[in-house]
């Protein structure tokens, strides 16, 4: 089974700190994905990659960046954490079908509170 | 962002009810992806649909990729309790293979 996991279920951070969300796969997907989830709003894409040191804005980057050192771990950055980036963040990895669909497989979401 | 049109926003059904939701959208799509989240967890992936007119079932669950390439629906059978959560259409616009549009969920409450 494909195993996604986030280093954290549960954070709370004060406005202007700078926040880390890591995640990390052990299928060995080429892609993965940040989400942040907001009631009513479903899931938006955040970044996502689809290789090693590559990265592409999804719909809502801004306050974002994102890390891809290596091909198991997707970090995600705040680098001044604000109020309204209190969510819930999901990440995701796929396996690249080399030009077929693929499907995305999730973490268990890290909740955030920005205080 | 694109989104796909998903309705109905939320259902709350007897125990042993049929239980049908849809998800539609304006572009074509060559893949669409049905997902069930539950309370505090990341959405799990229920059915996949690569072909028009595919249907394919999941134990009590039943998905199929609409004709024009536009529309899917999920049926869920006979529900139980632990069928709660919010259920995710998610779907691939032809040439966009790595970006997945999404629905905002159908929320589903069973009474036992």
């Amino acid at each position: 089974d494909v195993k996604v996991t986030q280093s954290s279920r549960y954070l709370v951070k004060r406005t202007g700190e700078k926040v880390f969300l890591e995640c990390v796969q052990d299928m060995d997907h080429e892609n993965m994905f940040w989400y942040r989830q907001d009631p009513g709003l479903g899931l938006r894409l955040i970044y996502f990659s689809y290789d090693v040191k590559m990265k592409e804005k999804g719909d809502i980057p801004e306050g974002y960046s994102v890390s891809r050192e290596k091909k198991e771990r997707f970090s995600l950055i705040l680098e001044s954490a604000s109020t309204n980036q209190t969510s819930m963040y999901l990440c995701a990895s796929s396996l690249w079908g080399g030009g077929a669909p693929e499907t995305q497989y999730f973490g268990p979401g890290t909740r955030l509170l920005v205080l | 962002g694109q989104q796909l049109n998903q309705s109905p926003q939320s259902m709350f059904i007897q125990e042993g009810e049929d239980v049908s939701m849809n998800c539609t959208s304006s572009s074509i799509f060559n893949t669409w992806l049905w997902y069930k989240q539950e309370p505090g967890e990341g959405p799990v992936l229920l059915i996949a649909l690569y072909k028009a007119g595919e249907l394919t079932s999941n134990g009590r669950l039943t998905a199929q990729f609409g004709i024009t390439r536009k529309d899917s629906f999920l049926n869920i059978s006979a529900s139980i309790p632990s069928d709660v959560g919010i259920y995710f259409c998610a779907g691939r616009v032809v040439g966009n293979n790595r970006k997945l549009i999404w629905g905002l969920g159908t929320s589903l409450a069973v009474n036992p």
